[in-house]
């Protein structure tokens, strides 16, 4: 099975700050890799798919990078509506695999 | 408009079962892998199985095999999960998703449903 590992596990921001979240997977996966960020009570939303595409809808402010086996999230400019978990999931083979997940919150 | 819709979800003591229903539309559903992903109650995503296209084959996490059995109706445009024997540990919210599409430039995990919450206490 391929590990995804997510740092960090928590961070806190300021409103505008620049903030990066990282994926290592086990093994390679090439760029089958996508970022999601999750609000309490909601489901997952995409946001980045194939490692650094954006997902339509999506702001710019966020940006994706990576393959292989190093992934990374940027959020340029972190807005007040940005202050959710964030995930990383690998879907090059099965079972796929999440990473553990990094909660942005408020400085 | 892409529409996952689940159900079924409820209390169950442990080692009961429960059926759970995704219903599918705004796409050719038969075209798609689908998974289903579960969440426990203040913990990560956990993926927990998928079936192929056409129902031939299936993965599970292993801490659900031999319990949970992954199907789908392609006529009523339906995935379901049928759980047997739960425990404690199952309790989630479950989450049904549009997994790999056939050909290439597909990216799946692009829809999600709202989730259905399942508790197995006594």
């Amino acid at each position: 099975d391929i590990q995804m590992t997510q740092s960090p596990s928590s961070l806190s921001a300021s409103v505008g700050d620049r903030v990066t979240i990282t994926c290592r997977a086990s093994q390679g996966i090439r760029n089958d890799l996508g970022w999601y960020q999750q609000k309490p009570g909601k489901a997952p939303k995409r946001l980045i798919y194939a490692a650094s595409s954006l997902q339509s809808g999506v702001p710019s402010r966020f940006s994706g990078s990576g393959s292989g086996t190093e992934f990374t999230l940027t959020i340029s400019s972190l807005q007040p509506e940005d202050f959710a978990t964030y995930y990383c999931l690998q879907h090059n083979s099965t079972p796929r695999t999440f990473g553990q997940g990094t909660k942005v919150e408020i400085k | 408009e892409v529409q996952l819709v689940e159900s079924g979800g409820g209390l169950v003591q442990p080692g009961g079962s429960l059926r759970l229903s995704c219903a599918a539309s705004g796409f050719t559903f038969s075209s798609y892998w689908m998974s289903w992903v579960r969440q426990a109650p203040g913990k990560g995503l956990e993926w927990v199985a998928n079936i192929k296209q056409d129902g031939s084959e299936k993965y599970y996490v292993d801490s659900v095999k031999g319990r949970f059995t992954i199907s789908r109706d392609n006529a009523k445009n339906s995935l379901y999960l049928q759980m047997n024997s739960l425990r404690a540990e199952d309790t989630a919210v479950y989450y049904c998703a549009r997994d790999l599409g056939a050909g290439s430039g597909s990216f799946p995990f692009d829809y999600w449903g709202q989730g259905t919450l399942v508790t197995v206490s006594s």
